[in-house]
C-alpha cells in the first residue's frame, strides 16, 4: 500500500485478555517503530526494528509486551494479560533507514475495560 | 533518562501572527531534530527537520537550532486557523540506536 497500515483501528478488550496489533509498513522501509500515545500525552517509544532485528526494546513497559517483525515487513505487537493502564493509541511508523522522516500509521486505539 | 521538554500550551495566537514554539532536549549527543504536527485524532506528520545550528526555512515555517543551549524552536509566520494542532518536537537518541524521543507537544490555537 501507499502508506503505513495498522489493524485493528479500534480494539476493546477485557482486562486479562491478550491482544495483537498489526503494522504493515511502507514497502522498502527497513526501519519500523512502535510508539504509544496516551490521551493528551506525547509519544512514548516502545521498540525499534531494523529489518527483522530489534536492537532497541528499551521502551517496552513490561514483559507482557512483545513484538516481532517477519520478512522485513509486517510487525505484530502483542500485549498479554492486558491491564487498564495499557489503554492508549498504539502508533506504528516506518522510515527508509534510521530516524529520518517517520511515516506514521493511523494507529490502533486500545481500550481495556 | 533522555528527555525532550515542551510547554503543553495551549498557545493562542491571532490569525496572521507569528507563532513561536519552543523545545529543549537533555541528550547533548542528539544530532537530528524534527517537528511533527498532529491534528486531533490523527497521526503525526513531519513538517520540518534540522541538523545544523542556525535557521532553516521552508515556506511559512522556520526551524531554529542551538546545540550549545540544547534548544530547538519552530516559528510559523502568517498563522492560519488550519495551523491549529499539536506540535511535537523530537530529537534523535545518541545511544547508538535509531530512535526519536518525542516531547509531549504544544497545542497551538490560531483564532480568526
Amino acid at each position: 500500500g501507499a502508506g503505513v497500515s495498522q489493524s485493528p483501528s479500534n480494539k476493546v478488550t477485557e482486562k486479562g485478555k491478550d491482544v495483537e496489533l498489526r503494522c504493515d509498513p511502507i514497502s522498502g522501509h527497513t526501519a519500523l517503530y512502535w510508539y504509544r500515545q496516551s490521551l493528551g500525552q506525547g509519544l512514548e517509544f516502545l521498540i525499534y526494528f531494523q529489518g527483522n532485528s530489534a536492537p532497541d526494546k528499551s521502551g517496552l513497559p513490561s514483559d507482557r509486551f512483545s513484538a516481532e517483525r517477519t520478512g522485513g515487513s509486517v510487525s505484530t505487537l502483542t500485549i498479554q494479560r492486558t491491564q487498564q493502564e495499557d489503554s492508549a493509541v498504539y502508533l506504528c511508523a516506518s522510515s527508509r533507514q534510521g530516524p529520518g522522516e517517520l511515516f506514521f500509521g493511523e494507529g490502533s486505539r486500545l481500550t481495556v475495560l | 533518562q533522555k528527555e525532550v521538554e515542551q510547554n503543553s500550551g495551549p498557545l493562542s495566537v491571532p490569525e496572521g501572527a507569528i507563532a513561536s514554539l519552543n523545545c529543549t532536549y537533555s541528550d547533548r549527543g542528539s544530532q537530528s531534530f524534527f517537528w511533527y504536527r498532529q491534528y486531533s485524532g490523527k497521526s503525526p506528520e513531519l513538517i520540518m527537520f534540522i541538523y545544523s545550528n542556525g535557521d532553516k526555512e521552508d515556506g511559512r515555517f522556520t526551524a531554529q537550532l542551538n546545540k550549545a543551549s540544547q534548544y530547538v524552536s519552530l516559528l510559523i509566520r502568517d498563522s492560519q486557523p488550519s495551523d491549529s494542532a499539536t506540535y511535537l518536537c523530537a530529537a534523535s537518541f545518541s545511544g547508538g540506536y535509531n530512535k526519536l524521543i518525542f516531547g509531549a507537544g504544544t497545542r497551538l490555537a490560531v483564532h480568526p
